[in-house]
C-alpha cells in the first residue's frame, strides 16, 4: 500500500513569491490534514478535511494561505505571498476515520523563504 | 485548551539501556494518544496508538502506557539500540480528528 505522498520535498523561494504543496493521501482515507512544523517543535494543525469539506481551518492564516481538496482525494496547500516566517516543514497526514485509527504522515515539504 | 509537554527535551543513553519517555497533558478528556518517531528531515512514523479505553499498547521493544486521571503517558523502550536515535513525539487526541502534539524528546543512543 502506498503511503501519503507529498511533493515537492524541498522548496526555496524568495519572500513575496507564491508556493504550492501537493498531497495524495492513502487510498480510502477520508480525512486529510495539513500541519506546519517549526524547527524543534511539534506539528501544528493548519486545516482538516473530511472528504472535500474543510471542517477545521481555524488555525489557517487565511490572508495568505489557502487550501483545496477537490473530489475528496488529493489536496493542495498554497501560500501567497510567502513571508520569512513561513519557513517550516509542511506535513500532510491522512486517516481512515477521524482520530480513531490514528494518523499516517507523508515525508513533508521543507520550505525555506529567503 | 489542551497543552502537551514532553520532558526531557533531549536524552542520551548508552546502548542496551532501558529508558522511559514522558508525555503529560492538561485535559484528561482525551479520545486517544499516539506516539510517533521522527528521523531528521523526515515525516512522522506511527509507533503506537492507545485508545482512551486502553491502558497500554506494546509493539516489539516498545510499550506505551496511558493514565488519563493523572494526564500522563509513557513510552518504554527496552534494550535501546543506536537505530532508536530519533525524536519521539506524542499526540493527544482531545476529540475525533483534533490532536495536540508535544515538542518531542530527542533520543541519542550511543554505541
Amino acid at each position: 500500500e502506498a503511503g501519503v505522498v507529498q511533493s515537492p520535498r524541498y522548496k526555496i523561494i524568495e519572500k513575496k513569491q507564491p508556493v504550492a504543496f501537493w498531497c495524495n493521501p492513502i487510498s480510502g482515507h477520508n480525512t486529510l490534514y495539513w500541519y506546519r512544523q517549526n524547527l524543534g517543535q511539534g506539528p501544528e494543525l493548519l486545516i482538516r478535511y473530511e472528504n472535500e469539506e474543510a471542517v477545521d481551518d481555524s488555525q489557517l492564516p487565511k490572508d495568505r494561505f489557502s487550501a483545496e481538496r477537490l473530489k475528496g482525494v488529493d489536496s493542495t496547500l498554497k501560500i501567497q505571498p510567502a513571508e520569512l516566517g513561513d519557513s517550516a516543514v509542511y506535513l500532510c497526514a491522512s486517516s481512515l476515520v477521524p482520530g480513531a485509527g490514528g494518523y499516517t504522515f507523508g515525508s513533508g515539504t521543507r520550505l525555506t523563504v529567503v | 485548551k489542551q497543552e502537551v509537554t514532553q520532558i526531557p527535551a533531549a536524552l542520551s543513553v548508552p546502548e542496551g539501556e532501558n529508558l522511559v519517555l514522558n508525555c503529560s497533558f492538561t485535559d484528561s478528556a482525551i479520545y486517544n494518544l499516539q506516539w510517533f518517531r521522527q528521523d531528521p528531515g523526515k515525516g512522522l512514523t506511527s509507533l503506537l496508538l492507545i485508545q482512551s479505553s486502553q491502558r497500554e499498547q506494546t509493539s516489539g521493544r516498545l510499550n506505551a502506557s496511558l493514565d488519563k486521571s493523572s494526564g500522563r503517558s509513557t513510552l518504554y523502550i527496552a534494550a535501546s539500540q543506536p537505530g532508536d536515535s530519533a525524536t519521539y513525539l506524542c499526540a493527544v487526541g482531545a476529540n475525533a480528528g483534533k490532536s495536540t502534539f508535544g515538542d518531542g524528546t530527542t533520543l541519542t543512543v550511543k554505541p
